[in-house]
């Protein structure tokens, strides 16, 4: 079965930091990834997603996330964290040509402190 | 011009009781679905409607049933709840397959 697998399961970082969250799925065939958000106490909100095209793909807030396709990842990085990054961060994959159902990773808690 | 509204935002009930949890969207989507989100924060595909129409139902207990009155409502009833029922359900629409948007979950608590 399909799988998604975020190695971080919790984060924390000074603020100025740099981020880099890993995010490995299990499926031979073409997928699309996203990257998703949860501030908190709101709802997930899209970071950033890959479909086609130049593999390094750049999300809002300075967010961006490199898909490997021989490593099978798309880590999400970003070069500066602020203390309003901190949230749950979700991967995702969808299969291309599929129902559009999403299969999330476990999610990584990411902490930054002022 | 909430983009997916669910309804109620809390939800607290006793074992047994049967309840529903409503969705709408109003931008335009073709596709819509219920996800769990469980204590530990692990986010599951329940189920999916396209245009009314079931094309994405998840290893889920029958107690739950979506209904889809039109493509932009999908909403949620559990029967006979249980303790293990209580999390935080999302509703998402999506136009096709591609990006979903979600809705701001319902904290269901059993007790």
């Amino acid at each position: 079965a399909q799988s998604v697998s975020q190695h971080n399961h919790h984060v924390i970082l000074s603020e100025a930091a740099s981020l880099e969250l890993g995010c490995n799925y299990s499926y031979g065939g073409t997928v699309n990834l996203f990257w998703y958000v949860q501030y908190p106490g709101q709802h997930l909100q899209l970071l950033l997603k890959y479909f086609s095209g130049d593999p390094l793909v750049k999300g809002i807030k300075g967010f961006e996330a490199e898909f490997i396709k021989s490593k099978f990842s798309f880590n999400l990085r970003k070069p500066s964290v602020q203390w309003s990054d901190t949230a749950e961060y979700f991967c995702a994959v969808s299969l291309s040509g599929n129902t559009g159902k999403l299969i999330f990773g476990q999610g990584t808690t990411l902490q930054v402190k002022p | 011009d909430t983009a997916v509204s669910q309804t109620p935002k809390y939800l607290v009930t006793q074992m047994g009781n049967d309840k529903s949890i409503k969705c709408e969207q109003n931008l335009g989507h073709d596709t819509m679905y219920w996800y769990k989100q469980d204590s530990k924060k692990f986010l599951k595909i329940m189920f999916s409607y396209n245009n009314k129409e079931l094309i994405i139902n998840e290893t889920v207990p029958n107690r739950f049933s979506p209904k889809s009155p039109d493509k932009a409502h999908l909403n949620l009833h559990i029967n006979s709840l249980e303790l293990g029922d209580s999390a935080v359900y999302f509703c998402a629409s999506s136009q096709s397959i591609y990006e979903q948007y979600f809705g701001p979950g319902t904290r269901l608590t059993v007790t």
